[in-house]
């Protein structure tokens, strides 16, 4: 058990609906990353933040959109959905370095 | 983005002989590296890393190669098990971000 939790593990859905994916990082982890996994694919980087704030942001589309609370939990927001974002999408927290991911959430758009 | 790349896509070992994973990076300012381990449906576990001033680090049955004249990492498993089975990454941290191969899938025949 990495201390990363997602919610919820499994999310099925129709073509222009909207998600919301949640990510508790581990106790004490500042830095949050969002991470898209489609089938075969690597990992791709879509967002960080950390402490609250946007700190990097990679191939993210802007249907995509993620925010980081106070209290260091993050949400990944999905809307106007596509068959093609249908993928494993992974939240990982670090202290400083060594990223730690969660089981993630396979999203099935339909 | 940062070209993270891996040189096998597959790869298939006898259990109880030896696995070496090769990745190559192509940014030689890139100081530190993971390799993960990722199991059918569950999210990359870490299983050892590596900073840019070192050139060998051993864990438990796995060794970290990094040849930064090459830029050339690779991570050795000694005596394979079935539960060695999976896909393994390898990371690079630039900056903020971690940039991920794309993946070889090991597969240990028993």
């Amino acid at each position: 058990d990495s201390g990363v939790t997602q919610t919820p593990k499994h999310l099925i859905t129709a073509t222009g609906q909207r998600v919301t994916l949640r990510c508790s990082p581990r106790s004490g982890d500042l830095s949050v990353y969002w991470y898209q996994q489609s089938l075969d694919q690597g990992l791709q980087f879509l967002i960080q933040y950390y402490n609250g704030e946007e700190r990097a942001k990679g191939n993210i589309l802007e249907r995509f959109s993620a925010q980081q609370f106070p209290d260091l939990h993050s949400e990944l927001n999905l809307s106007s959905l596509e068959l093609g974002d249908s993928a494993l999408y992974f939240c990982a927290s670090s202290p400083d370095g060594e990223a730690f991911f969660g089981q993630g959430t396979r999203l099935t758009v339909v | 983005g940062e070209s993270v790349g891996l040189h096998l896509p597959t790869l298939s070992v006898q259990e109880g002989d030896n696995s070496i994973i090769n990745c190559a990076y192509s940014n030689s300012a890139s100081d530190y590296f993971i390799w993960y381990k990722q199991e059918s449906g569950k999210g990359p576990q870490f299983i050892i890393d590596i900073r840019s001033n070192m050139d060998k680090r051993q864990g438990q049955r796995v060794t970290v190669l990094l040849n930064k004249t090459v830029k050339h990492l690779s991570l050795q498993i000694a005596a394979t098990q079935p539960g060695d089975s999976a896909v393994y990454f390898c990371a690079e941290l630039l900056g903020n971000q971690f940039y991920f191969g794309t993946g070889t899938s090991l597969t240990v025949i028993p």
